[in-house]
């Protein structure tokens, strides 16, 4: 069982925006604006899409956005596009044992 | 161009030991926190450990602690991480990790470690 709780799968048709939720406690997500997210295309490595819970690395489409409401963060995909089809992961600093926790993952399909 | 390449992954039995490596380039090894992060067949990824930038800190997740032991060689922008007391619940593949800030900004193509007999 992971640390931060994810959706197991949303969907959407190209065009429509989805939003992936990210639901922690006050000793993760609630405690640090350390939320990030990842895209997972299959058989490869993940890639940071947000970081800091609203952030965007350079090169990674306006599209994307992140947002935080107490221990709960969250995913927002824009304008789907077949290529956004993935899994997505949130993952947090924690003050627990383990530095870092992850969520389960949220398989996105683009209908 | 940021590159990250692991090494060291292989079958091994329960019980036996694996070191891993990670070459790195396109970044001021030194300069940086490096991590490794796990992803088990099928299922999610897990922080396995972090190393600070000089080598004196190290931190692990609670179910590695004892067994596997985070290192680096800045001379060489090396990481590793050597695994004692495999076990089966270790098989995963194994991504070395650069820690830009508080995220996991560039990745590895991952090394699989398979624990089986």
């Amino acid at each position: 069982q992971s640390a931060l709780t994810q959706p197991a799968s949303v969907s959407g048709s190209p065009g429509q925006s989805i939003t992936i939720s990210c639901t922690g406690t006050s000793s993760d997500v609630g405690a640090y604006n350390y939320v990030s997210w990842y895209q997972q295309q299959p058989g490869k490595a993940p890639k940071l899409m947000i970081y800091d819970v609203s952030k965007r690395p350079s090169g990674v489409s306006s599209r994307f956005s992140g947002s935080k409401s107490g221990n709960t963060a969250s995913l927002t995909i824009s304008g789907l596009l077949a290529e956004d089809e993935a899994d997505y992961y949130c993952g947090s600093y924690t003050t627990g044992s383990t530095a870092w926790v992850f969520g389960g993952g949220t398989k996105l399909t683009v209908l | 161009e940021v590159q990250l390449v692991e090494s060291g992954g292989g079958l091994v039995q329960p019980g036996g030991s694996l070191r891993l490596s990670c070459a790195t380039s396109g970044f001021t090894f030194r300069g940086s926190w490096m991590s490794w992060v796990r992803q088990a067949p099928g299922k999610g990824l897990e922080w396995v450990a972090n190393i600070n930038r000089e080598g004196s800190e190290t931190y692990y997740v609670d179910s590695v602690k004892g067994r596997f032991s985070i290192s680096r060689d800045n001379a060489e922008n090396s990481l590793f991480l050597q695994m004692n007391s495999l076990r089966a619940e270790d098989t995963a593949v194994y991504y070395c990790v650069h820690n830009s800030g508080w995220r996991f900004g560039y990745w590895g193509q991952g090394t699989l470690v398979t624990v089986s007999s």
